[in-house]
């Protein structure tokens, strides 16, 4: 398997652009996760999903996020309108479940996202 | 809520030397705790995941321990190397086992 797939890896968008991450998990992984990493919050859960259904989304931090998982194989964050301070690197994350090493967590790369 | 700390923070050793990274959590209710490691610009790896009835977890040169009650799991590796130059985070979940709360890690250099 390829491992978590992101798209793109580099975002640079200007204040008020509609900004869309994607996300392919690795097959057959029942969780997926979007986290965001910065300099002075460190990495952060914004939401995860189970079987393609939003189970915690409280760490998403404004209405202008939104992340959906219309299948098994594919998810997106958008952020609309937005802002500089959504700058930061955005990770997807999935895992098997199920218990025990199921638990694990395997990242993408990562979009860095620059909004000016 | 969970706070998870790490120390610390940074650590330049030479090649060879036993280390060990420590990591702090203010929940004991947790499920499972991972270790990670990050290369600069790159996602997480996850290196060793133990469970809440588990005491420790040992991968080649790496054992993670974990003492749920006092909050506390130490990363130890052996024999360090230049390529285990990176920063580690460790991250507990809540008792549901998926909401991991992630440390701000140990940025680890090994000199040759």
């Amino acid at each position: 398997d390829a491992g978590v797939i992101q798209s793109p890896r580099h975002e640079v968008t200007e204040m008020g652009q509609e900004v869309t991450l994607r996300c392919k998990p690795i097959s057959g992984h029942d969780y997926l996760f979007w986290y965001r990493q910065t300099m002075m919050r460190g990495l952060e859960l914004l939401i995860y999903f189970n079987n393609n259904v939003p189970i915690d989304d409280s760490g998403m931090p404004e209405d202008r996020f939104s992340a959906k998982m219309p299948n098994a194989s594919f998810s997106t964050l958008k952020i609309q309108p937005s802002e500089p301070r959504d700058s930061a690197v955005y990770f997807c994350a999935s895992s098997l479940g199920g218990g025990g090493q199921g638990e694990k967590l395997f990242f993408g790369s990562g979009t860095q996202l620059s909004v000016l | 809520k969970q706070e998870v700390t790490q120390i610390p923070a940074a650590l330049s050793v030479p090649e060879g030397e036993n280390l060990v990274l420590n990591c702090s959590f203010t929940d004991s209710a947790i499920y499972n705790l991972q270790w990670f490691r990050q290369d600069p610009g790159k996602g997480l790896t996850s290196l060793l995941l133990i469970q809440s009835s588990q005491r420790e977890q040992t991968s080649g040169r790496l054992n993670a321990s974990l003492d749920k009650s006092s909050g506390r799991s130490t990363l130890y590796i052996a024999a360090s190397q230049p390529g285990d130059s990176a920063t580690y985070l460790c991250a507990p979940t809540d008792n549901y086992g998926q909401n991991f709360v992630f440390g701000p890690g140990t940025r680890l250099s090994v000199l040759p």
